[in-house]
């Protein structure tokens, strides 16, 4: 089952305002991340997020974190047409302790879409 | 520069044939992953590694393997017991310790003919 789930599915503005998507995960982690894909493009990882962290920041983005709630949130402030790509949320969960490893899970992401 | 490389971009495949999708690295990263991306759905991990000359199975491993020979390299064969082979592959790299992001290279879209 998927670990995180975002919110909304799809997201249309005008640019130059700012975009929030949400993401809801089920268990304790040891990070949540954010990742931009551009159509028929592979990930680019964007701000990792540590789960004694409560915010984050790089750039444009504002990432939150509630691990009460089990809930993130990020925000990309003054979107411009460039930001248009799918959005993912990634929970990370150790794998092995003497590796220090971690696996991934990611959810089915918000696809974002900036009107110029 | 440094990065990932997958190739090819596009592979296809006939009835009963296994395909091979390569995948190097030159950011000297110990950890490598293979993911599998739908139309509409996020990643499901097939297999990783954490060092050369062992890797783990995944999520949904079944009708796929992997080899580590190499750092650089985690080649993936889809054989022919893997029904529904049509997917978004993605390669994955990391330094291999906690709270450290993965990197992605650009994909192999696998089709069957």
């Amino acid at each position: 089952s998927q670990q995180g789930e975002e919110d909304p599915q799809a997201l249309s503005i005008q640019e130059g305002e700012n975009a929030t998507m949400n993401c809801s995960y089920k268990t304790s982690i040891n990070n949540l991340q954010w990742y931009r894909q551009n159509s028929g493009r592979g990930l680019v990882h964007l701000i990792l997020i540590r789960s004694n962290e409560r915010e984050k920041h790089s750039g444009r983005l504002r990432v939150t974190l509630d691990t009460s709630k089990k809930s993130s949130s990020l925000l990309i402030t003054a979107s411009r047409a460039a930001d248009t790509a799918s959005y993912f949320c990634a929970t990370a969960l150790s794998l092995l302790s003497n590796f220090g490893n971690e696996k991934l899970t990611f959810g089915t992401g918000t696809r974002l879409t900036i009107i110029p | 520069d440094g990065g990932i490389t997958q190739s090819p971009k596009y592979l296809f495949r006939k009835e009963g044939q296994n395909v091979t999708l390569s995948c190097e690295q030159n950011l000297n990263h110990d950890a490598m992953y293979w993911y599998r991306q739908d139309p509409g759905q996020g990643l499901r991990l097939i297999y990783y590694s954490h060092i050369v000359n062992d890797f783990q199975k995944g999520d949904i491993a079944e009708g796929y393997s992997v080899s580590r020979e190499k750092k650089e390299s985690f080649p993936l064969t889809v054989t022919s017991a893997q029904k529904n082979p049509t997917a978004f592959y993605l390669c994955a790299s990391s330094g291999g310790r906690v709270n450290q992001p993965q990197h992605f290279g650009d994909g192999t879209r696998l089709s069957i003919l």
